[in-house]
This record gives C-alpha cells, sequence and structure tokens, in this order.
C-alpha cells in the first residue's frame, strides 16, 4: 500500500520566496494534518482537515502560512514570503477517522531550508 | 498550556538490555499514542491506548495507559540494533481534541 506521500523531500530556498509543500495522504483517510518538527520546538501540529474541511488552524504559526485540500487525495502547505526561521522538517499525516485520536500515518517530510 | 514530558531525554544502552521509558503530563488524558522516528522518515505509530490502565503489547514493545491518565510507559525487551531512533509519546484529551506530542526520547543502542 502506497503510504503518505510528500514532495519535494527537500527544498532549498531564499528568504522571500513563495515555498510550497504538497501532500497525498492515504486513500480513503478522512483527516490529513501538517505538523512541522525542529530541534527548539519538536513536533508541532500546524493545521488539521477532516473531510478536506479545516477543523482547527491555532497551531499556524502567522499569516504568512495557509493550507489548502483541494481534494481527497491533496493538501498543501503554503509558506509566502518564506523566512529563515520557518527553516525545518514539515511533515503530512493522514488519520483513517474523524477523531483526532486515530492512529496517524505520517509521510517522510519535507526538510526546508530558507537561506 | 499542554505539555507532556518524556524520560529520560536519551539512553545509551547495551544490545540485549531491557528499555524503559515513559511520558508525563500535569493533565488527564483521553489517548496515549507511542511513535517511533527514525533519522529522514516520519514518526511510524507504534501503540494505541485509549482505557486507563490498558496494556498493550506489540513485539517486543509493551506500553501501559497510567491509571491516573497523566502519565503512559513504554518497554522494550531485548533490545536490538534497529531499536534505535527517537520514541515520541503523543496524548489527546478527547477524540476531537489536538494531538499533543512530548519532546522524544533518543534511544542508541551498542552492538
Amino acid at each position: 500500500d502506497a503510504g503518505v506521500i510528500q514532495s519535494p523531500r527537500h527544498e532549498v530556498t531564499e528568504m522571500g520566496q513563495e515555498v510550497t509543500l504538497r501532500c497525498k495522504p492515504i486513500s480513503g483517510h478522512n483527516s490529513l494534518f501538517w505538523y512541522r518538527q525542529t530541534m527548539m520546538r519538536g513536533l508541532e501540529l500546524l493545521i488539521y482537515f477532516n473531510n478536506n474541511v479545516p477543523i482547527d488552524d491555532s497551531g499556524m504559526p502567522e499569516d504568512r502560512f495557509s493550507a489548502k485540500m483541494p481534494n481527497a487525495s491533496f493538501s498543501t502547505l503554503k509558506i509566502q514570503p518564506s523566512e529563515p526561521r520557518d527553516s525545518a522538517v514539515y511533515f503530512c499525516a493522514s488519520g483513517g477517522g474523524f477523531q483526532a485520536n486515530q492512529p496517524q500515518h505520517f509521510g517522510d517530510g519535507t526538510r526546508l531550508s530558507i537561506l | 498550556g499542554q505539555q507532556l514530558n518524556q524520560s529520560p531525554q536519551s539512553m545509551f544502552i547495551q544490545e540485549g538490555e531491557d528499555v524503559s521509558m515513559n511520558c508525563t503530563s500535569s493533565s488527564i488524558f483521553n489517548t496515549w499514542l507511542w511513535y517511533k522516528q527514525e533519522p529522514g522518515e516520519g514518526p511510524v505509530l507504534l501503540i494505541a491506548l485509549y482505557k486507563a490502565g490498558e496494556l498493550t503489547s506489540n513485539g517486543r514493545l509493551t506500553a501501559q495507559f497510567g491509571i491516573t491518565r497523566k502519565d503512559s510507559f513504554l518497554n522494550i525487551s531485548a533490545s536490538i540494533p534497529s531499536d534505535v531512533g527517537i520514541y515520541f509519546c503523543a496524548g489527546l484529551k478527547t477524540s476531537y481534541d489536538k494531538v499533543i506530542f512530548g519532546p522524544g526520547t533518543s534511544l542508541s543502542v551498542i552492538p
């Protein structure tokens, strides 16, 4: 079975540029989560969707961050404009149920470096 | 805010030894999850616990949902080199709550 697929795996760009991270959840999963992982702050939930609808975006750091889920098989996380402090590994995860306590399956992440 | 603490922060053990780690909170959680993350990969779910006192095994791994609902424990028996990684606990207060991750326990196994 294909797991959660994220692209790109690595992204290096200059500050001020727009960055778009992509995620394809596991087919049939109803929930999708975006996380950010850094050494300082660990794993932080940014936003999660259920049935393509954003449920809680309180973890999104600021207005420069936006996420969309236009259909059940695709989601994007966009940063515009990007800043060096956005450098982190960004994970997408999908879950099989509406409830957030259903086990989540993570992708391999996008390692983002903003110069 | 809600926070999870994990101890120890890191462990260096000899192959074949048993491992114990725990996760604590000042708040009550109704779901505990244990994940393992290897370098360059995303976390992988090991065990999910949904009931206070629950003891669940997955191969050499055993996890327990603490009776107070404020803690959880993970044990690994007879460690092997491929157990190396960072082990995260995660908790939720309700089914519809955001999951909170602990800072992780880094495990190194010396062959």
